[in-house]
């Protein structure tokens, strides 16, 4: 089952600061999170497992509370650049069938 | 390096034809699989292989094959194309499947 991501859009002006939420109906034992630009490929930010450890950007953070099975991205002081649409992709434990969220388009005006 | 590399970038095909989504990578990743995009929906996984000889089925599966003989290569087959299966088709690698997934440029497919 996919994880649900809201909000579905966010439009930002730079310097502003957005949450990313990502919920799952079953048990979590990794978030991902990639970041698409338009007629581009998704690319990797971020992954958080369960147990805490989090790897990823410096500038993006996120976070995964994993009795809630939820993840947050946060994304502060934002730039033009971190316009896209974000996804949520989540696996249970030695689950290699990761699932999707619908996306959350985001975009950052000067 | 050049990654995750798939051909063609763009097919139109007919209701019925066959057609093969060729997926390369040159970073030894064990884990492949095939991703499809439609508007407001997301990526869905149809395909996916944690090695040489090794394919599972995902969320969207049906009318799509795969086979994985090499650690370099996952083609995606449409047995018989249908216009639901118009999309943007993406392949990804990974270290493992729990890791970041580098993804492919897409093959954006029409069926007529």
């Amino acid at each position: 089952q996919q994880p649900v991501q809201s909000p579905q859009a966010v439009i930002l002006r730079e310097g502003e600061d957005a949450v990313i939420n990502c919920s799952s109906s079953k048990a979590l034992y990794s978030v991902h999170w990639y970041r698409q630009k338009h007629g581009e490929a998704p690319v990797f930010l971020m992954i958080l497992l369960k147990g805490g450890e989090q790897k990823g950007h410096e500038k993006i953070s996120a976070s995964f509370n994993e009795k809630k099975q939820q993840s947050s991205l946060y994304l502060t002081a934002s730039q033009l650049s971190y316009s896209g649409t974000y996804f949520c992709g989540t696996a249970g434990y030695n689950n290699n069938d990761m699932r999707f969220g619908a996306g959350t388009r985001l975009t950052v005006k000067p | 390096n050049a990654g995750v590399t798939q051909t063609p970038k763009f097919q139109v095909l007919k209701t019925g034809q066959s057609m093969t989504l060729q997926c390369a990578q040159d970073m030894n990743h064990e884990y492949m699989s095939w991703y499809r995009q439609d508007p407001g929906m997301g990526l869905r996984l149809i395909h996916y292989s944690v090695g040489a000889g090794i394919t599972d089925q995902g969320e969207v599966p049906n009318g799509y094959n795969v086979s994985r003989s090499t650690t370099e290569d996952f083609p995606l087959r449409l047995l018989s194309a249908a216009p639901s299966q118009t999309s943007v088709y993406f392949c990804a690698s990974s270290y493992l499947g729990d890791n970041e997934q580098f993804f492919g440029p897409g093959t954006r497919l029409t069926v007529l």
